[in-house]
């Protein structure tokens, strides 16, 4: 089955930049989607089609895909950024996957 | 605005089916490019994709559970449902229902589709 690599944890301070990464086999030729999720609180998509950002999440969360990773990068990292992210894909057209999660915190 | 509720018995036994409906407001579980779809997480784990209906009527499963999932719609109601069989304590976890979108698509593009809007989440515990 198709498997997604991330991190478990990452820490950086209060406006540095944040870079977390997903591998998979190959999955530049797949569409990339990051989720940010809070204790308690469902899912957020931050980021979807690997570059995308919705109208409600702030700039400095951007995405690129190629290769065999996916990246997530938040720029100028703020406290309210922690959280843990999740990237996803999908697997012969029809079957999704999520990665392991990473686990951001902002100290 | 889009709304996703999940609901259902928190509480189910072992090796009985769990059962649970998302209900949507906002818009309509035909409306073309969409997809509804239920995630589980397991307390302190990951997020785990259990299958998806698509707005013709398609279903599509994680291969992992295929066997013991059913998703349904019922369009009259705006609902969608997930029945889960045979249920082990390894089921217990947060189940989220969301809408999963596929713009620009002609078909039944879910390799294309992310997930835009989540239901605030419903805990199952399997327990005797």
């Amino acid at each position: 089955s198709y498997e997604l690599t991330q991190p478990p944890s990452l820490s950086v301070s209060p406006g540095q930049t944040a870079t977390i990464t997903c591998s998979g086999d190959k999955l530049g030729d797949k569409f990339a989607s990051w989720y940010q999720q809070k204790p308690g609180q469902a899912p957020v998509l931050v980021i979807y089609r690997d570059t995308k950002r919705p109208s409600t999440i702030p700039e400095r969360f951007s995405g690129s895909n190629s290769g065999n990773t996916a990246t997530l990068t938040i720029t100028g990292t703020q406290a309210m950024d922690e959280a843990a992210y999740y990237c996803q894909a999908w697997d012969s057209y029809t079957s999704g996957v999520f990665g392991g999660g990473t686990k951001l915190t902002v100290l | 605005q889009l709304h996703l509720q999940e609901s259902g018995p928190g509480l189910v036994r072992p090796s009985e089916t769990l059962t649970l409906t998302c209900s949507v407001s906002g818009d309509s579980l035909s409306s073309n490019n969409c997809f509804w779809g239920w995630i589980r997480q397991p307390p302190g784990e990951t997020l785990e994709w259990i299958g998806s209906v698509s707005y013709t009527g398609s279903t599509y499963y994680n291969p992992s559970l295929k066997s013991r999932a059913t998703i349904s719609v019922d369009t009259s109601k705006s609902q969608f449902s997930l029945g889960l069989s045979t249920v082990t304590a390894a089921d217990t976890a947060v189940y989220y229902c969301a809408r999963s979108y596929a713009p620009a698509c002609g078909g039944d593009c879910l390799d294309e589709s992310y997930f835009d809007f989540w239901g605030e989440g419903s805990l199952v515990t399997v327990s005797s």
